[in-house]
């Protein structure tokens, strides 16, 4: 059972915008909701993104998320100090009937 | 305020089992479906096993299955993972979480309970 493939990590400075994406297949992206996940060091995960693109309540709208096909993606605009974390995404598969999640990407805000 | 309260985590040697606990509180338990997540120490999230309301519909990661149960109190507002026969790589932060919906996120997470398995 793969998991969703993220980039181990991404960057940039404040102000700037950054993307992160996740690839997976017919049998999860390609047929569910994608979920988008913060989690800072010593915490639990946080949802911020449900149903591929809407944010919760509280989630600044700097943080928006898309999905096309079997791919997603998470964009942060406006990048702050207090966005470096790691980010998950998250679906469901169907050949599971589980969830799966992507490696991670640890943000680094330079 | 919705909590959900793991524990039960601990040391254990290969072999070994544990009972972990989530106790929910803040919202309506027996309403949602409920799931356990695990996360090993300095690495990515790992899915472990979801219960349907009422308990009736169970699903399991491949790795845990036949080893693992997952249960729940709706009268008193538990969830359960029963681990057995654990084996060095089930060592991870447990975590129980609650789905919105089915197919849908995981909105609240508790704090996680750790599960180290060694001799």
């Amino acid at each position: 059972q793969s998991g969703l493939t993220q980039p181990p990590s991404a960057s940039g400075t404040p102000g700037q915008r950054v993307t992160i994406s996740c690839a997976g297949g017919s049998s999860n992206i390609g047929s569910n909701y994608v979920f988008w996940y913060q989690q800072v060091p010593g915490t639990a995960p946080k949802l911020l993104i449900d149903k591929n693109s809407q944010r919760l309540s509280g989630v600044p709208d700097r943080f928006s998320g898309s999905k096309s096909g079997t791919s997603a993606s998470l964009a942060i605009s406006g990048l702050r100090s207090e966005d470096e974390a790691a980010y998950y995404c998250a679906t469901w598969d169907d050949s599971l009937t589980g969830l799966i999640f992507g490696g991670g990407t640890k943000l680094t805000v330079l | 305020e919705v909590q959900l309260v793991e524990s039960g985590g601990g040391l254990v040697q290969p072999g070994g089992s544990l009972r972990l606990s989530c106790a929910a509180s803040g919202f309506t338990f027996s309403y949602y479906w409920m799931t356990w997540v695990r996360q090993t120490p300095g690495k990515g999230l790992e899915w472990v096993a979801n219960i349907k309301q009422d308990g009736s519909e169970k699903y399991y990661v491949d790795s845990v299955k036949g080893r693992f149960t997952v249960s729940r109190d709706n009268a008193k507002d538990l969830l359960f993972l029963q681990m057995n026969s654990l084996r060095a790589e089930d060592t991870a932060v447990y975590y129980c979480a609650r789905i919105i919906h089915y197919y849908e996120g995981l909105d609240y997470w508790g704090l996680g309970t750790l599960v180290t398995v060694s001799s």
